[in-house]
């Protein structure tokens, strides 16, 4: 069982807010990712980190931000927050696999984000 | 470029009837992993198993059981005996092993309804 949180579950927001998604590990992971998901629709990267300090983007473009300042810790902030960015954001971690020995991607319950 | 293709969208089966799920997958890599995750309505991803490309051997975990094709690019998944809580959407991912850099890859998910 996956030892992943976020928070909040559900946030209904006006345009134009900032907002911070929290996202916290406790196995230890190095490795940290967001995906972004419609309703209904397949899952996209929008972030991933390989550990602290380290963020880079992920295949679909997005106006969030990430920061990795320590290793359980990876927040999804959106300064200016548009009906465009209603979905649901899911925080995911994965062991550091090296030589790719091993990797499962273990997944937190999401935020359901909507923008009014 | 890799690529997941699920191409039911939508399966509805009867109670106790089996189901497989198809996925096929696409990727230039020797070394890859396939993965399969169950959603159910409260939106969360449930790890269900990880199989890394050079392990063809299927495998059976209780009712769900895996078909992995190599000649045909497959992972197929199949629920025997399917129950209610079986209902869910079922998500197939690819990750190709670079070292580190694994990303999943998701296909666009097969919606599962068993019928009482």
């Amino acid at each position: 069982e996956a030892d992943i949180y976020q928070t909040p579950r559900y946030l209904v927001i006006g345009t134009g807010k900032k907002i911070t998604l929290e996202c916290s590990q406790t196995m230890g992971h190095d490795k940290m990712y967001w995906y972004q998901q419609d309703p209904g629709m397949e899952l996209h990267l929008i972030h991933y980190s390989y550990g602290v300090n380290s963020t880079e983007k992920g295949d679909l473009s997005s106006e969030s931000t990430v920061s990795r300042i320590r290793t359980e810790h990876f927040p999804l902030t959106l300064e200016s927050a548009r009906p465009s960015h209603t979905s649901q954001y899911l925080c995911a971690s994965s062991e550091w696999s090296g030589g790719g020995a091993r990797n499962t991607i273990y997944f937190g319950e999401g935020s359901w984000l909507t923008v009014v | 470029a890799q690529k997941v293709t699920q191409a039911q969208t939508e399966i509805s089966v009867v109670e106790k009837e089996d189901v497989t799920l198809d996925c096929v997958y696409e990727t230039r890599d020797t070394t890859y992993y396939l993965f399969w995750y169950k959603q159910p309505p409260s939106g969360e991803l449930v790890f269900l198993i990880r199989r890394n490309s050079f392990d063809e051997q299927n495998e059976i975990s209780g009712r769900y059981s895996w078909n992995f094709q190599k000649s045909t690019s497959s992972f197929n998944f199949t629920i025997t005996a399917s129950q209610v809580v079986d209902s869910a959407v079922y998500f197939c991912a690819l990750s190709e092993a670079n070292f580190g850099n694994e990303k999943l890859t998701f296909g666009t998910g097969t919606r599962l309804t068993i019928i009482p």
